[in-house]
């Protein structure tokens, strides 16, 4: 099974900041790679699909780059709406999420 | 507009029986593979189990293979879970999410509310 980890854990950055989470992956799974939020007591919501393509409808402030192992996700200039759990998965192999990074606001 | 409404969730002793349904509108529902996601309370999410547009291919995760079974029915625009011989770590808000292709590439671009199951005597 593939494994995914993501760090940090949490992070607490102030407004404007750019916010930067990494995945890694326990084993090469290319650009099968997705970003999701998810807010307090809602489903999650896709921001990023195949490691660096934007959802449609997305702000241009997320971004997500990497393929293998080694991934990264980030938000340019977080805004008070960014409040939320992000979450990678790989779907090369079924499907894995990672442990999710919680973002708050300092 | 995708619309997917989940239902069938509740309190259910160990070792019963549920199924959960999800409700799908907005999109042409067999041309779409589906999948049931599920998050314990305070938890990250778990992929339980994906079906194909057709019905014809399904998968699951080793935490549910031979006690959950995936079904749809495409005349109805309707994802199933029956999930039997339930314990208490099946505990979890349930979603269900929709595919952007037919075959199953186990990824969500959209995603139900969810419904809570909880398993307890």
């Amino acid at each position: 099974d593939i494994q995914m980890t993501q760090s940090p854990s949490s992070l607490s950055a102030s407004v404007g900041d750019r916010v930067t989470i990494t995945c890694q992956a326990s084993q090469d799974i290319s650009n099968y790679l997705n970003w999701y939020q998810q807010k307090p007591g809602k489903a999650p919501k896709l921001l990023i699909y195949d490691a660096s393509n934007l959802e449609t409808g997305v702000p241009s402030r997320f971004s997500g780059s990497g393929s293998g192992t080694d991934f990264t996700f980030t938000i340019s200039s977080l805004q008070p709406e960014d409040i939320a759990t992000y979450y990678c998965q790989q779907y090369d192999t079924l499907c894995a999420f990672g442990p999710g990074t919680k973002v708050d606001i300092k | 507009e995708v619309q997917l409404v989940e239902s069938g969730g509740g309190l259910v002793q160990p070792g019963g029986s549920l199924r959960l349904s999800c409700a799908a509108s907005g999109f042409t529902f067999s041309s779409y593979a589906m999948s049931w996601v599920r998050q314990a309370p305070g938890k990250g999410l778990e992929w339980v189990s994906a079906i194909s547009g057709s019905g014809g291919s399904t998968y699951y995760a080793d935490s549910v293979k031979g006690r959950f079974t995936i079904s749809r029915d495409n005349s109805k625009n309707t994802l199933y879970l029956q999930m039997n011989s339930l314990r208490a770590e099946d505990t979890a808000v349930y979603y269900c999410a929709k595919d952007p292709l037919e075959m199953a590439t186990i990824r969500f671009d959209y995603w139900g509310q969810g419904t809570l199951v909880t398993v307890s005597s």
